[in-house]
């Protein structure tokens, strides 16, 4: 079956600092992958996306980075700051309706 | 804001009872997932509907039912509750089917307690 998992459940990352937040996902079928950032209280919004036919995307202060030989995919954040403190999921998409979700990385900036 | 509106924001429920959860979809879009969100977890995905049809399932009993009306708007309806269906539930709109697009907009959630 399908998966998607986030290598660490926290990061604690020093404001100005950049962030890493990992992710590994077992469905080679998955073709589509989008990073949602959810603050406390709010829905899941959308960060980035990036589709198995490229290796790295670049926003604002964040790029993504897939890798499908070894099914990770990564979130850069550039320096980081106060309001990048939140929970951050990888979603995988793999057919026309549902995106499964990893269990997130709690981020958490020190001033 | 996303345009995503979902009501109630909280409620307390009783083991056995039935609830009713809304989502009013952002303004143009035509699509709508449900997801589940236990405490401490990611989204699991319900079903969604498109155009008043449901358009596919998650691993979900049926006692997990929903509707979609004309303006596209959305009801996720639980009968015979469970204490495990104590879970942050959220809706959310796209413009088109989720493989052509990443962008789901997301409600604030209904957030139900069952005792």
């Amino acid at each position: 079956g399908e998966s998607v998992g986030l290598h660490l459940p926290t990061l604690s990352v020093q404001e100005g600092d950049n962030s890493i937040i990992n992710c590994a996902y077992s469905n080679s079928a998955s073709d589509y992958f989008i990073w949602y950032k959810q603050e406390s209280g709010k829905g899941p919004q959308f960060i980035i996306d990036i589709r198995s036919n490229m290796d790295k995307r670049q926003g604002q202060r964040v790029t993504v980075l897939l890798n499908k030989t070894v099914k990770h995919l990564s979130l850069q954040i550039a320096a980081t700051q106060p309001g990048d403190s939140a929970v951050y999921f990888c979603a995988e998409n793999s057919n026309d309706y549902k995106l499964s979700f990893g269990a997130g990385t709690t981020v958490t900036v020190r001033a | 804001e996303t345009g995503v509106t979902q009501s109630p924001t909280h409620l307390i429920k009783t083991r056995g009872q039935q609830v009713t959860l809304r989502c009013s979809s952002q303004s143009g879009h035509n699509t709508v997932s449900w997801y589940q969100q236990a405490l401490g977890q990611g989204p699991q995905f319900i079903f969604q509907y498109y155009r008043e049809e449901e358009n596919g399932r998650g691993n979900f009993p049926p006692r997990f039912s929903g509707l979609q009306f004309p303006n596209y708007s959305s009801e996720l309806n639980v009968n015979a509750l469970e204490l495990d269906d104590s879970a942050l539930y959220l809706c959310a709109s796209s413009g088109g089917l989720a493989g052509n697009t990443g962008e789901l907009f997301f409600g604030e959630g209904s957030r139900l307690t069952v005792l």
